[in-house]
């Protein structure tokens, strides 16, 4: 199978930084997305990575590393609502566009 | 407004029957999937579709089925064969070219009593 790894937990203090990283297996890789999904509601949508480099979408960034199999998400400023796992996934060509998921980060945020 | 709609959101069953899972969009896209969700794993795939009439086993099949009859909606069955049917059931949609971002629907609980 095609692993993607991401930890389990994280825990950050408000108003901080954190980074959340995910590896993958590079044979075949398409495109790397990150969503969020809080507790008992649908994984919404954060960001999608294509090509190496950084994109960045006001708080949260998203790095992607193809030739290393690495990506990981930034989140600045952290609020006390970004309490949520944290999913990484990955397409692959020949794959129809399905993604293959990570089992998520739990990120806390403490006061 | 656009977006994709599942019903219900919670849904109870007995053992040994049948229960259809249904997802609707309305956002013209041509890709339709099904994943499952169990606590402590990643989402699995169960089936996609990349066009009305055609679909796709993905990871996790045994015991389900689905149709495409329209682009519109893409409902699961979940068959009295699927061994542990209790989860979280999300269905999502994305295009089929150009920036391919699957956006998935609010989900449904299913409970197997």
């Amino acid at each position: 199978g095609q692993n993607i790894d991401q930890p389990t937990e994280m825990t950050a203090t408000e108003g901080a930084i954190v980074q959340i990283n995910c590896t993958y297996q590079t044979s075949g890789f398409n495109g790397l997305f990150w969503y969020q999904q809080h507790a008992g509601e649908a994984p919404t949508f954060l960001s999608y990575n294509v090509l190496d480099g950084l994109e960045e979408k006001g708080r949260f960034s998203s790095f992607l590393s193809r030739s290393k199999g690495y990506s990981y998400l930034l989140l600045k400023e952290l609020q006390m609502k970004d309490s949520a796992s944290y999913l990484c996934a990955v397409s692959f060509t020949g794959g129809g566009n399905k993604l293959t998921f990570g089992t998520g980060t739990q990120l806390k945020v403490e006061l | 407004d656009g977006g994709i709609t599942q019903s219900p959101k919670y849904l109870f069953r007995k053992e040994g029957q049948n229960v259809t899972l249904s997802c609707e969009q309305n956002l013209n896209h041509d890709a339709m999937y099904w994943y499952r969700q169990d606590p402590g794993q990643g989402l699995r795939l169960i089936y996609y579709s990349q066009i009305v009439n055609d679909f796709q086993k993905g990871d996790i099949a045994e015991g389900y089925s689905v149709s495409r009859e329209k682009k519109e909606s893409f409902p699961l069955t979940v068959t009295s064969a699927q061994k542990n049917p209790t989860a979280f059931y999300l269905c999502a949609s994305s295009a089929t070219s150009g920036r391919i971002i699957p956006f998935f629907g609010p989900g449904t609980r299913l409970t197997v009593l």
